[in-house]
């Protein structure tokens, strides 16, 4: 049974530059929602996309956006990069209350 | 405002030991969902044990079991028996009725042979 896969595992990029981060959800689930970890912190929610349309979006700039495919699957792209969004981002499938499934995360570190 | 507290930044017992993590949080919803997620050095958050808010039966899976106070907005979880394993971040995260799991600051927990 396939879980959610997060793509890339790793990622350095430079100031100012633009990331596309992807993830497919776990098979049967239609919700997909992207959260921000710092170091030694709780994932922070970033935004929730269901049936392709953002859904619900937490406290980020419009530098973060996102975008859901029929298949259900996403991606999160971040404009004007910034030292501070080094970070781990969680992709978490859902499918209404019955729980999130995490990915293993992208870890992108801005230089 | 919806908030989760996890007062013990880090915490550690004995192999074989029973610990308690606390959380609390706060809301004015009556029907919602928690959760206790558990992220090892891999990084991958993984479920540990689910509740509906309605059930006044505290739910148990295996090694871990909560203790659910819904007046006190207060979802405790304890680890009996406690493993090598179970060496990890621990997060508390109640999903409300936004949809959107809202996650504690965390617990290190540290279990040592």
């Amino acid at each position: 049974d396939a879980g959610v896969t997060q793509s890339p595992t790793h990622l350095i990029k430079t100031r100012g530059q633009q990331v596309t981060l992807r993830c497919s959800p776990k098979s049967g689930h239609d919700t997909v929602s992207w959260y921000q970890q710092a170091l030694g912190q709780g994932p922070q929610f970033i935004f929730q996309y269901y049936e392709e349309e953002e859904r619900q979006r937490g406290n980020f700039p419009d530098r973060f956006s996102g975008h859901q495919f029929p298949n259900y699957s996403s991606e999160l792209n971040v404009n004007a990069l910034l030292l501070g969004d080094s970070a781990l981002y969680l992709c978490a499938s859902s499918l209404a209350q019955y729980g999130y499934t995490f990915g293993s995360g992208t870890r992108l570190t801005v230089v | 405002a919806q908030t989760v507290t996890q007062s013990q930044p880090e915490m550690s017992v004995q192999e074989a030991e029973t610990v308690t993590l606390s959380c609390t949080y706060d809301t004015s919803e009556n029907n919602y969902y928690l959760f206790w997620y558990k992220q090892p050095p891999s990084r991958q958050m993984i479920l540990v044990i689910r509740q509906e808010a309605y059930k006044q039966q505290n739910a148990t899976e295996n090694r871990f079991s909560v203790n659910f106070q819904k007046a006190a907005k207060s979802f405790s979880l304890k680890i009996s028996d406690s493993q090598l394993g179970d060496t990890a971040m621990y997060f508390c995260a109640p999903l409300f009725g936004n949809e959107k799991l809202t996650f504690g600051t965390g617990t290190r927990l540290t279990i040592i042979p």
